[in-house]
């Protein structure tokens, strides 16, 4: 089983200000199969990033991810208000498909 | 547009069965991998559970392997996931996803998902 593990557990930034978030693998992920997701309070968790680097469709620009191997980003650039939410990495090159823990990004 | 609306979530006793629904529109349903993901309180997601596009494959976590069953009826547009001898630990909010690889890819939509609480 592939363990991702994110780090911070909690980012407390400012809008504006650029957040970044790692998910590190515990063996490599294949194909760079490895996902990002947002999560906000009461609500699914929505796709923002598949392949590590692809945005999905209507992601603004200010997000981005990067990576391959067992290391890999999310970076968004200057954060806008609704951006404040929990961020998930999930990984799809093996089963069973596992997520990180999450990283927290709060309002400082 | 896409749609993917889950029920049959409630309270039940432990040692029970369950069975929920996803229920979905919108998009080829019969052309994607169908996922469950499930949610404990306060906690990150867990994938359950996922079907291939024609049924043709299946997967589980082995939390759940032996209890769990997924299914799908694409003349219907629907997901199931039967869940039998419930434990506390299954307790969650369990969310139906939809994979664009037909069973090998990432979740591109969710539905808003059902709660399952199994407590004596």
């Amino acid at each position: 089983e592939i363990v991702l593990t994110q780090s911070p557990g909690t980012l407390s930034l400012s809008p504006g200000e650029r957040a970044t978030l790692s998910c590190r693998a515990s063996q490599s992920v294949n194909n760079n199969y490895l996902a990002w997701y947002q999560q906000k309070p009461g609500q699914a968790p929505r796709l923002l990033i598949y392949g590590a680097s692809s945005r999905a469709t209507d992601i603004p620009d200010r997000f981005s991810g990067s990576g391959s191997g067992t290391d890999f980003t999310l970076t968004i650039s200057r954060l806008e208000p609704e951006d404040f939410a929990v961020y998930y990495c999930q990984q799809y090159d093996s089963s069973p498909r596992t997520f990180g823990q999450g990283t927290r990004v709060e309002f400082k | 547009q896409v749609q993917l609306v889950e029920s049959g979530g409630g309270v039940v006793q432990p040692g029970t069965s369950l069975r929920l629904s996803c229920a979905t529109s919108g998009f080829t349903f019969a052309d994607y991998g169908m996922h469950w993901v499930r949610q404990a309180p306060g906690k990150g997601p867990q994938w359950v559970a996922l079907i291939w596009f024609d049924g043709s494959i299946k997967d589980s976590a082995d939390s759940v392997k032996g209890r769990f069953t997924i299914s799908r009826d694409n003349s219907k547009n629907t997901l199931y996931l039967q869940m039998n001898s419930l434990k506390a630990e299954d307790t969650a909010v369990y969310y139906c996803a939809g994979d664009p690889w037909g069973g090998n890819g990432y979740l591109d939509s969710w539905g808003q998902g059902t709660l399952v609480t199994v407590s004596s």
